[in-house]
């Protein structure tokens, strides 16, 4: 069964600073699915960007970005510029191929300091 | 503005109490779910509804009867609840193919008295 593990419970960063949140899993699929869904206290979760694994190109939408490194199975966040507004739980999730649920990592909550 | 739409929002009921949650979307999508989250926690998944058809139990207790009425409307009937099963309940929905995201609503914070 694929795991998704995020190793920081907890991170905070100071506003307009860069941030990256850690995101590995196991799996012994070639072709799958990567999201990651912030959480703010609203409770929504909100899709912030998503990777498929054949492609090479990390992908990019606004101040966030990704590091997928497909060898080491590591699918880090990045958040440029961080605003206040970023504050949430965040978490990493995968998806096979094969029409089968999300499984997500425990998270991360992130803190935003003024 | 989210495109799932929950409700209720709170609830709040005894033990021996029959309620039902409701989730709404008009994406077009054939997939919807039901999780229960915990404070915390990543969400947990309970069902998988596809083409209007259960297609996933997680081994979820039959006091949780989902329902799918049709392709727009996802229900969650709830009957002699336990104090353990307050939690936010999440429904989510997507396109019926795995590179598609999941689209949640806010949620519904439940609790149990």
């Amino acid at each position: 069964a694929q795991t998704v593990t995020q190793s920081q419970p907890e991170m905070s960063v100071q506003e307009a600073e860069t941030v990256t949140l850690s995101c590995t899993y196991d799996t012994s699929e070639s072709d799958y699915y990567l999201f990651w869904y912030k959480q703010p206290p609203s409770r929504q979760m909100i899709l912030v960007i998503r990777q498929e694994a054949y492609k090479q190109q990390n992908a990019t939408e606004n101040r966030f970005s990704v590091n997928f490194q497909k060898a080491a199975k590591s699918f880090s966040l990045k958040i440029s510029d961080s605003q206040l507004g970023d504050a949430a739980m965040y978490f990493c999730a995968y998806r096979s191929p094969w029409d089968t649920p999300l499984v997500f990592g425990k998270g991360t909550r992130l803190s935003v300091i003024a | 503005d989210t495109e799932v739409t929950q409700t209720p929002k709170h609830l709040v009921m005894g033990m021996t109490n029959k309620k039902s949650l409701k989730c709404e979307q008009h994406m077009g999508h054939r997939a919807m779910y039901w999780y229960k989250q915990k404070a915390k926690k990543p969400p947990e998944l309970m069902f998988v509804y596809s083409y209007e058809k259960l297609s996933i139990n997680e081994s979820v207790p039959s006091r949780f009867s989902p329902e799918c009425p049709n392709s727009s409307l996802l229900n969650l009937h709830l009957h002699a609840l336990q104090p353990e099963d307050s939690a936010l309940y999440l429904c989510a929905s997507s396109q019926v193919s795995s590179n598609q995201p999941q689209h949640f609503g806010d949620g519904t914070r439940l609790s149990i008295l």
